[in-house]
């Protein structure tokens, strides 16, 4: 899997947007960008994923650049309840449901913390 | 709520016992997924199951083990336990390729 280098720490003020950068520089054509987040030792939830295009859901928008090497998750409108590491992860898209290619290798992620 | 559930919530044993930890997926998931999470590193995949079949192991020791039985419920066995296997362990489940669904975790501390 590509190797990502995240900021180790950003903060943002309540209600607005929480650009979080990932830098992925190695990363291969058949690669997908995942986000995850971890909120106070609670297990990781799934946020978004993209392989070129951007994309947004309820929770989030992934910007992904024309090289694809770099990516940024914006949470649009912050809250406390953000506050979280979040982790961008680069991996194949599974061929097949059960293969190898579905674990995640978490690197250190971003400590986002939101402030009132 | 994920939909998996993990038993137990906490575990304090000590050195040298042996613990079950247990996973239950999300209703329809076939691949379970066991990570490690700990203070120096990090959260690490250990091994991933699907319907009953071993798929992947990485960073899995040799005093761990796992299986997952046909009602696709999952156990993490770790023996002969040390200071350094204190951790969080989390279970994760999923059906499609795109997502996977983590459990609360099982807190482990070995004294």
């Amino acid at each position: 899997d590509a190797k990502t280098t995240q900021p180790p720490s950003m903060d943002c003020a309540e209600g607005r947007a929480a650009n979080l950068p990932c830098n992925h520089s190695t990363i291969s054509g058949n690669e997908y960008v995942y986000w995850y987040r971890q909120i106070h030792s609670q297990g990781p939830q799934y946020i978004i994923h993209g392989l070129k295009n951007n994309e947004t859901n309820e929770m989030a928008s992934l910007i992904i650049t024309e090289d694809r090497k770099s990516s940024t998750l914006i949470l649009p409108h912050a809250t406390l309840r953000d506050t979280a590491v979040y982790y961008c992860i680069v991996r194949p898209l599974p061929p097949v449901v059960g293969t190898s290619y579905g674990k995640l290798t978490f690197g250190q992620g971003t400590i986002l913390t939101v402030h009132p | 709520d994920s939909g998996v559930t993990q038993t137990p919530k906490h575990l304090i044993t000590a050195t040298g016992q042996r613990v079950t930890l247990r996973c239950s997926p999300r209703s329809g998931d076939l691949s379970v997924y066991w990570y490690q999470q700990s203070l120096d590193q990090g959260l690490q995949f250990l091994i991933q199951y699907y319907n009953g079949e071993e798929r992947a192991k990485g960073n899995i020791l040799e005093r761990f083990s796992a299986q997952q039985f046909p009602d696709l419920h999952s156990e993490l066995n770790l023996s002969s336990l040390e200071l350094g296997d204190s951790a969080l362990y989390f279970c994760a489940s999923g059906r499609w390729a795109n997502e996977q669904f983590f459990g609360p975790g099982t807190r482990l501390t070995v004294l």
